[in-house]
């Protein structure tokens, strides 16, 4: 099993520009999760999705930042415009089913911007 | 909101010694869990507490989970310079996926 898998590992962009982070679910996993980890915020719920479905996005920070997950393979996080604040590892991780809670993070994007 | 409270934020320790972080919830837990974060990793599952008063152990981790299903603690009996790392709770409240997790306790270990 290759794990959760996340692109790009490492973005660099300068304010202003769109940035998309990708993530690829284990395979049969149902729920997809995005953090967002910083030194003075700790680790973020920003959004969930069940079976491809927006559950919470109560922790999105704002309008720049939305979400989707076309299919259950796929996601990704987009901002845009980027500023300098959002600079933060972002984590994606998914969950199996119901009658377990495990989570399975993936490696992580870390972004920088500039 | 339900908010998640984790003590110390860090703690370092001569290896061999014990180690124990601590985990409050404002409100009643359905469950708890814990996981590992090695420098520049990413957080790995540890171990999931459902019952009130539950104790379970992994080798050398003790988890515990409260009788009133609000605060948690981990414990590392004789620390190792493997046990380094970020150690977060996180919690889920009633129905849904939605964990809350704690701002974590980094552990060092001097050897």
């Amino acid at each position: 099993d290759a794990g959760v898998i996340q692109s790009p590992r490492h973005e660099v962009t300068e304010m202003g520009q769109e940035v998309t982070l990708r993530c690829k679910p284990i395979s049969g996993h149902n729920s997809l999760f995005w953090y967002r980890q910083t030194m003075m915020r700790g680790l973020e719920l920003l959004i969930y999705f069940n079976n491809n479905v927006p559950i919470d996005d109560s922790g999105m920070p704002e309008d720049r930042f939305s979400a989707k997950m076309p299919n259950a393979s796929f996601s990704t996080l987009k901002i845009q415009p980027s500023e300098p604040r959002d600079s933060a590892v972002y984590f994606c991780a998914s969950r199996a089913g119901t009658t377990t809670y495990e989570q399975y993070f993936g490696p992580g994007t870390r972004l920088t911007v500039t | 909101g339900q908010q998640v409270m984790q003590i110390p934020q860090y703690q370092h320790v001569q290896e061999g010694e014990d180690f124990t972080t601590y985990c409050n919830s404002s409100t009643t837990l359905s469950n708890i869990q814990w996981y590992k974060q090695r420098p520049g990793g990413h957080p790995v599952f540890l171990i999931q507490l459902v019952k009130s008063g539950e104790v379970k152990k992994q080798k050398r981790l003790t988890f515990q989970f409260g009788e009133a299903k609000k605060n948690s603690s981990l414990h590392i009996t004789a620390t190792q310079t493997t046990d380094v790392g970020t150690y977060f709770c996180a919690g889920k409240k009633g129905e849904g996926n939605k964990l809350v997790f704690g701002a974590g306790t980094i552990l060092r270990v001097k050897s």
